[in-house]
């Protein structure tokens, strides 16, 4: 089983609005990924979580505040955000334990923000 | 600095023909080349990867030839079916995270 699972599937938030994106995966993998896609673009990559610590910020805007909960779990906190961050918000998962390099990707959050 | 050129941008292949997208890639210190497939609305789909050990690896009607020296790898899609019609993109990795080309949209005309 390589799924992952990100809820909701679309989300349409005011600029003044907080809202969170949440992915979650099962398979025992200990490295998460969040990305941007927009439209005809390859996914773009914010932030990676190893063994739930922050590893790699991709110097994205502090309106997007990423959370590792638990080793199952991956949050992204939205607060404040401008019609140009509408876009797939994609999460992915790597098993890192034995060096695979394999990332599965969730079917995405598509966001609009008004 | 675009670290992996993707090309042609977009393709269209009668139903049964032969797909080919290519892929180019300047940091020698990638180890890792995966290509996903993706459809409208939905997340990219690890399709098939290759080491640079290997000249060329098949799965199905999907191979992917390298060529290190060139590096270069590209992705032959045989027997194309309308189902196969999607947005490819290639990647490299070499530090744990991808480095993706710009895309390829594959149309297959039934």
């Amino acid at each position: 089983d390589t799924e992952v699972t990100q809820t909701p599937k679309h989300l349409v938030m005011g600029m003044t609005n907080k809202k969170s994106l949440k992915c979650e995966q099962h398979m025992g993998h200990r490295a998460m990924y969040w990305y941007k896609q927009k439209a005809k673009k390859p996914p773009e990559l914010m932030f990676v979580y190893s063994y739930e610590k922050l590893s790699i910020n991709e110097s994205v805007p502090s309106r997007f505040s990423p959370e590792c909960p638990n080793s199952s779990l991956l949050n992204l906190h939205l607060h404040a955000l401008q019609p140009e961050d509408s876009a797939l918000y994609l999460c992915a998962s790597r098993d890192i334990r034995d060096s695979a390099e394999e990332q599965y990707f969730g079917p995405g959050t598509r966001l609009t923000v008004t | 600095q675009q670290q992996v050129k993707q090309s042609p941008q977009s393709l269209i292949v009668q139903k049964g023909g032969i797909s080919i997208i290519n892929c180019a890639y300047e940091n020698t210190a990638f180890d890792y080349f995966p290509w996903y497939q993706q459809f409208p609305g939905k997340g990219p789909a690890l399709l098939i990867a290759i080491r640079p050990d290997v000249s060329e690896k098949k799965e199905g009607r999907f191979t992917i030839s390298f060529n290190k020296s060139a590096k270069q790898f590209s992705l032959h899609i045989m027997d194309s079916q309308p189902g196969d019609s999607a947005t490819y993109f290639c990647a490299a990795s070499g530090y744990s995270t991808l480095t993706f080309g710009k895309g390829t949209m594959l149309l297959v005309s039934p």
